[in-house]
């Protein structure tokens, strides 16, 4: 059963534009959500999160939003650089913080 | 580098062999999740650990896997007479607290079975 979820694998975006990463979830008691990078043979790196008190957080070139209504979180990076082209997850946990439930990944190009 | 360290970052194994997967968590954490990726597929939980306790291995399988993390020393992940499925990249993570409180992963160890 997967908790979360990403519809897209694969995402290509031209550079200085905006890449959009969609997740979805369906466990209403998720309170805590994040989003990690991964490059080929490392693992996943955080890069931003945020919690179900709040809709929007923002690091940088990175904004999170969060829909707790429709269960769907977003990952915007503006603008998109070369660098971002990784695979991206979206996870989420619940207020015991015994599990991080990961969704399957969408892989990002940015296109120079 | 005060990041999670696992090792060996690459393990063959004949079938039958055991397996032993070590993770040393980030400076601090006393929280330590195991996950598994099979390719093509997202991170699969296995199990959280504190210090000498398992807090929760619902997602491992119920035999031939094992899971550690004394009061001194890495956590290990033990699978014993492993079988080709079990070829994955397993990946340890650690966090300062259970609760929101983002895991910080490590690099990984590939397990190949042939």
């Amino acid at each position: 059963d997967q908790q979360v979820k990403q519809n897209s694998p694969s995402l290509s975006v031209q550079e200085g534009r905006i890449s959009i990463l969609n997740c979805d979830y369906t466990n209403s008691m998720f309170d805590y959500f994040l989003w990690y990078k991964k490059y080929p043979a490392e693992g996943p790196t955080f890069l931003i999160s945020i919690s179900s008190i709040k809709d929007k957080n923002e690091d940088g070139r990175f904004t999170v939003f969060l829909n707790k209504s429709a269960k769907h979180l977003s990952l915007h990076i503006v603008p998109s650089q070369p660098g971002d082209s990784a695979v991206y997850f979206c996870a989420a946990s619940g207020n015991t913080g015994n599990q991080f439930y990961f969704g399957t990944g969408t892989s990002l190009t940015v296109i120079p | 580098n005060a990041g999670v360290m696992q090792n060996p970052r690459h393990l063959v194994r004949r079938r039958g062999q055991e397996a032993r997967l070590r993770c040393s968590p980030m400076k601090g954490h006393s929280h330590v999740y195991w996950y598994r990726q099979l390719p093509e597929e997202g991170l699969k939980f296995m199990v959280y650990l504190q210090k000498e306790n398992i807090i929760d291995e619902s997602g491992m399988p119920k035999e031939r896997f094992s899971a550690e993390f004394p009061k001194e020393g890495p956590s290990i992940l033990r699978i014993q007479q492993v079988v080709r499925g079990d070829s994955a990249a397993y990946f340890c993570a650690s966090s300062e607290s259970g609760e929101n409180s983002p895991l910080h992963f490590g690099n990984g160890t590939r397990l190949t079975v042939t």
